[in-house]
């Protein structure tokens, strides 16, 4: 089942901050979130997994809330070049390595 | 370091034909995946393949659509006698081991079908 990504879209202006929701309904084993541009190739940002801990590099960081099948991206001082549409990706095997089910993504425009 | 590599990045094909999408995973990485994405729509997954072996095939079309990953060479994905709504961008990601779980995609290949 598709995981249900909040919200839609997004207006920022550069330097304020923005939180993606990424919501199951169906028990998770990892989320994995990705980035894409126009026209380009997803690109990977970070994963969490169940029973991790929270991760962050720069100024994305996302959690994880197992009891709630949910996962945060968190987007701090927003910079133009965070424009872009935002995916996340769920697994529900514990083996890892199968196929990710994507959200419909969110959209974020950042405006100088 | 080379990443995913596919080809071509662009393919025109009329209805009726085949097209054949090619994907060379990152060094070292033995897991590919493909998936499909329409215009303004997220990825749907389509295949999971491992070297010589399918994985997972439950994203796929049960008819003219088919995949391989040989032991020498790119993983293949294949779409017999095709029609307008195969029009979309395919995507092919590659991740090292079964405990690594990232999955990096490659540039995508555009098909349009005439």
């Amino acid at each position: 089942q598709q995981p249900v990504q909040s919200p839609q879209a997004v207006i920022l202006r550069e330097g304020e901050d923005a939180v993606i929701n990424c919501s199951s309904s169906k028990a998770l084993y990892s989320v994995h979130w990705y980035r894409q541009k126009h026209g380009e190739a997803p690109i990977f940002l970070m994963i969490l997994l169940k029973g991790g801990e929270q991760k962050g590099h720069d100024k994305i960081s996302a959690s994880f809330n197992e009891k709630k099948q949910q996962s945060s991206l968190y987007l701090t001082a927003s910079q133009l070049s965070y424009s872009g549409t935002y995916f996340c990706g769920t697994s529900y095997s514990g083996g890892g390595a199968d196929g990710l089910t994507f959200g419909k993504g969110t959209h974020l425009i950042i405006q100088p | 370091n080379a990443g995913v590599m596919q080809n071509p990045r662009h393919l025109v094909r009329r209805r009726g034909q085949e097209a054949r999408l090619r994907c060379s995973p990152m060094k070292g990485h033995s897991h590919v995946y493909w998936y499909r994405q329409l215009p303004e729509e997220g990825l749907k997954f389509m295949v999971y393949l491992q070297k010589e072996n399918i994985i997972d095939e439950s994203g796929m079309p049960k008819e003219r659509f088919s995949a391989e990953f040989p032991k020498e060479g790119p993983s293949i994905l294949r779409i017999q006698q095709v029609v307008r709504g195969d029009s979309a961008a395919y995507f092919c990601a590659s991740s090292p081991t079964v405990t690594a779980y990232e999955q990096y995609f490659g540039p995508g290949t555009r098909l349009t079908v005439t």
